[in-house]
């Protein structure tokens, strides 16, 4: 199983939508979650942080379930401007260590 | 927020020489800095990690004689890639962080092309 894992997409969803993806991971020991963004040819940039009893910000939801060893990101009334590569970012708590996943990319359509 | 820069933003060489990338934190001081390599529609990759000051940690399969990194100071670190190859054409994403490794802080990358 890769250390961190997320469905590459594209998503192609209607401005306006829900779109919810999910990053699982492989060690039980991770202890920080992450959502960042990328857009093309950028580098990533932090959309929030992931926590235990689940955050909100805006229009983005995150989730973490430790059980199942996954987190979520839910972006609600979706605009032009999501329309980027989403990275799960896993703290692996050794050292430090952090694990990029591939990342999702969506496309929102008008 | 806090701000890194890379210089150069894009650079191309010729097969052979030797490119160097430069990495700054502007307006904090920086612990650790990592060095990351993106090829197209592939995630960021790992090179090295830097603490200021001492050796740089490679990743597995990261040739430190060939992907030179150098942290001399808290605000700047140096990435020189070795007699480059065409297939050293990439995305060079350096990051920085304070105490906390996981908040990295990202500069805005510079594209190898070599010829």
């Amino acid at each position: 199983r890769k250390e961190v894992e997320q469905d590459p997409g594209p998503f192609n969803v209607p401005e306006g939508a829900t779109v919810a993806f999910n990053c699982t991971y492989s060690n039980s020991a991770s202890q920080s979650f992450f959502w960042y963004r990328q857009d093309c040819r950028k580098e990533p940039k932090l959309l929030m942080s992931v926590y235990s009893s689940g955050n909100e910000d805006g229009r983005f939801t995150a989730q973490l379930n430790r059980a199942s060893q996954y987190i979520s990101l839910l972006i609600r009334d979706s605009k032009l401007s999501d329309s980027a590569t989403y990275l799960c970012v896993v703290n692996m708590g050794l050292d430090d260590k952090i694990i990029f996943g591939k990342g999702t990319r969506l496309h929102i359509l008008p | 927020g806090a701000v890194v820069s890379q210089h150069p933003s894009w650079v191309i060489c010729k097969s052979g020489t030797s490119v160097k990338i430069e990495c700054r934190s502007l307006d904090f001081q920086a612990t650790t800095m990592f060095w990351y390599r993106q090829f197209p529609k592939q995630s960021l990759m790992l090179m090295a990690t830097s603490n200021e000051g001492s050796k740089a940690t490679y990743e597995q399969g990261v040739e430190k004689d060939k992907f030179l990194i150098n942290h001399a100071s808290l605000t700047l670190s140096t990435l020189t890639v070795t007699s480059a190859h065409p297939e050293d054409s990439s995305f060079y994403i350096c990051s920085a962080s304070g105490d906390r490794a996981y908040e990295q802080y990202f500069g805005p990358g510079t594209r190898l092309t070599v010829t």
